[in-house]
């Protein structure tokens, strides 16, 4: 079955700096590669995904890209702010799976000002 | 708007007395899922239907029971809660008619055993 790796497991950057976000996996037949963020007590809530077919993927001050022979697929973010601290999930899917994610197991991302 | 509701929001019990959570969605996704989520860690699947098929983790507990009596709302049924049970349960849903599998979650019901 699929196997979700995440990178660091804490992050602490200087608002406006960059923070990145690294995950890998391990089935070539994954196709689907969501981002989740999580404030504390709340729902994680979909920020960004990308699909097998695209190398990369924009939002504002968020990105995404996936490098899909490596397999590993990165989160960006630019110009961080105070409001970007947060546990920040990926996840990974193929539908042979059963309709299910894969999760990593979480970064927590804070940002100083 | 279409959404994922989960009641209660807070639900806190004892030792061994039965609780049920339940979840509603105006999605009319045919995917419902189930989550627990304890602190600091990514969400652990327990269950998911695909429209009436119920599909059980091999690691879920006996305890843990669900029910799905129509599209609309999903059940979860602790039966004798023990103390390593209090956590956030997550319900989320997809439609299978997508290629991708996008989940949408709902707000979670934090649920106190004591």
């Amino acid at each position: 079955g699929e196997n979700v790796e995440q990178h660091p497991s804490t992050l602490s950057v200087q608002e406006g700096d960059s923070a990145v976000i690294k995950c890998t996996y391990s089935d070539s037949a994954s196709n689907y590669f969501p981002w989740y963020k999580q404030e504390l007590g709340k729902r994680p809530q979909l920020i960004i995904d990308i699909r097998s077919n695209v190398g990369e993927k924009k939002d504002q001050r968020i990105a995404v890209t996936l490098n899909k022979t490596a397999k590993h697929f990165s989160l960006h973010i630019t110009e961080t702010q105070p409001e970007d601290s947060a546990v920040y999930f990926c996840a990974a899917n193929h539908m042979e799976y059963g309709n299910k994610l894969v999760f990593g197991a979480g970064t927590i991302l804070r940002v100083k000002s | 708007d279409a959404m994922v509701i989960q009641n209660p929001r807070y639900q806190v019990t004892q030792f061994g007395k039965p609780v049920t959570l339940s979840c509603s969605q105006t999605l009319n996704h045919n995917v419902m899922y189930w989550y627990q989520q304890k602190s600091s860690q990514a969400p652990k699947l327990l269950f998911h239907y695909y429209d009436k098929d119920f599909n059980n983790e091999a690691d879920t507990p006996d305890n843990f029971q669900s029910r799905r009596p129509n599209t609309s709302f999903c059940f979860l049924d602790i039966r004798s809660p023990g103390l390593g049970d209090t956590a956030m349960y997550l319900c989320a849903t997809s439609s299978q008619t997508q290629v991708y599998n996008e989940q949408f979650f709902g707000p979670g019901t934090r649920l106190t055993v004591l």
